[in-house]
């Protein structure tokens, strides 16, 4: 299975500022995701980052809070803009790999919005 | 509406003491089901995935069944270590690469 790494793993923000988030991957991914899991609650898919398109957002989610990139196959950011204390959250990258379609998930970045 | 469900929420054990959760599923379709380890402050870890009605796997002390409506992920003898948020996932009837994901049951082993 692929290896995910993110930056940073966790930050502490002051409201009104933004964060970008990096995720790498070891190995060439077709499709990458982005998802949100708030204190005590599940995961949420925020969007799909394809390389060469632009990410497509889930409902709830714009493009104006969440700028995604994905430059290459191994490669996204996802940015939180304009921060609010309701944007605390882990927020998770994932790929999809194997013939079984099996997404495989980053070590999370906790963030804090003070 | 695709839907996905856990329970318990929550579920203590004693070391030893076997037990069952449970994942249901609304979705037309079903092109998989997976199961999901999450611990504290990481991100989910993968552990099976079930494709048909009466498909089983197995991983140490955790084996995964899969009906028509629902799948059991079964804990035999669980360690301490065991403890964790376990949640399972489907894809979208619109989507095969979008999952929706349970709220998870969070798993405590007592030594």
């Amino acid at each position: 299975s692929a290896v995910i790494s993110q930056k940073p793993s966790r930050d502490i923000c002051q409201r009104g500022t933004s964060l970008t988030i990096q995720c790498q991957v070891d190995s060439q991914v077709t499709m990458m995701f982005w998802y949100r899991q708030q204190p005590g609650q599940s995961l949420t898919l925020i969007a799909t980052a394809n390389q060469g398109s632009e990410a497509t957002y889930e409902s709830g989610f714009v493009i104006d809070k969440f700028p995604i990139s994905r430059p290459n196959l191994t490669f996204s950011t996802l940015t939180v803009s304009n921060m609010s204390p309701e944007d605390s959250s882990i927020y998770l990258c994932s790929v999809e790999q194997g013939a079984q379609e099996t997404q495989y998930f980053g070590p999370g970045t906790r963030l804090l919005v003070l | 509406e695709d839907q996905v469900t856990q329970s318990p929420e929550a579920l203590r054990l004693q070391e030893g003491e076997s037990s069952s959760l449970n994942c249901s599923y609304t979705v037309s379709g079903l092109r998989g089901l997976f199961w999901y380890r999450q611990d504290p402050g990481k991100g989910p870890e993968f552990l099976f995935t079930l494709y048909s009605a009466g498909e089983e796997k197995e991983k140490e002390r955790l084996k995964a069944t899969l009906t028509k409506k629902e799948s059991f992920l079964h804990i035999t003898a669980p360690k301490p270590e065991d403890s964790a948020t376990y949640l399972c996932a489907v894809p979208r009837m619109d989507s095969s690469y979008k999952l929706i994901f349970g709220s998870g049951t969070r798993l405590l082993v007592r030594p």
